[in-house]
């Protein structure tokens, strides 16, 4: 069974600065997909990034950025610039390309930006 | 629609009533899911459709849960005899396709609240 885990509950940055959020999973799957999810109080789900197992480049998306290894079974996400918009719920998430399973997520981490 | 749409957004019960939750998918996405979070917790897999598979139940945490979906359109996920270990945000998604390779659509969910 695939497990996702995020070792930080709860992290918070100051405005303008960088952050890191890591996450790690299990898998004895050779290709799959990672993700990470926004949860803002809203509580609406929102994809921030995503990244493909069989891709050494890291995905990037405007100031969301991971660095994947692969080897290490490790995911993190990296966010540059914070703004008090990025406060909420991040999820790391784990789906095998076999396409036989459900998403499976992390515990999350709780983001507050300071400003 | 242009998005996933569960009603109703907050829901409260008396502890042995019985419950049904609504989900409209996105149209044309064959797979949706349903997901329980606690609160301050992840997101827990329920249940999920994928076209016309028979459903994958394995995460319903008792008999008195049960879902249902009409083809590629709504869901209903039913809670009989609520429990107050039953209040969280139960949250529906969708995908494009069965593989869900691209991440999922979430509605912004339903709180149920059992008192």
């Amino acid at each position: 069974a695939q497990t996702v885990t995020q070792s930080q509950p709860e992290m918070s940055v100051q405005e303008a600065e960088t952050v890191t959020l890591s996450c790690t999973y299990d898998t004895s799957e050779n290709n799959y997909y990672l993700f990470w999810y926004k949860q803002p109080p809203s509580r609406q789900m929102i994809l921030v990034i995503r990244q493909e197992a069989y891709k050494q480049q890291n995905a990037t998306e405007n100031r969301f950025s991971v660095n994947f290894q692969k080897a290490a079974k490790s995911f993190s996400l990296k966010i540059s610039d914070s703004q008090l918009g990025d406060t909420a719920m991040y999820f790391c998430a784990f789906i095998p390309n076999s396409g036989n399973t459900p998403l499976v997520f992390g515990k999350g981490t709780r983001l507050s930006v300071i400003a | 629609g242009a998005g996933v749409s569960q009603s109703p957004s907050n829901k409260v019960t008396e502890k042995g009533k019985d419950v049904e939750l609504r989900c409209d998918p996105i149209s044309g996405h064959t797979a949706l899911y349903w997901y329980r979070q606690r609160l301050g917790q992840g997101l827990e897999f329920l249940i999920y459709f994928q076209g016309n598979s028979a459903p994958d139940k394995s995460g319903l945490p008792s008999d008195r849960f049960s879902a249902e979906r009409t083809g590629e359109s709504v869901s209903t996920l039913t809670i009989q005899r609520t429990q107050q270990e039953d209040s969280a945000v139960y949250l529906c998604a969708s995908s494009l396709d069965n593989r869900g390779n691209y991440g999922y659509t979430f509605g912004s969910g339903t709180r149920l609240t059992v008192v």
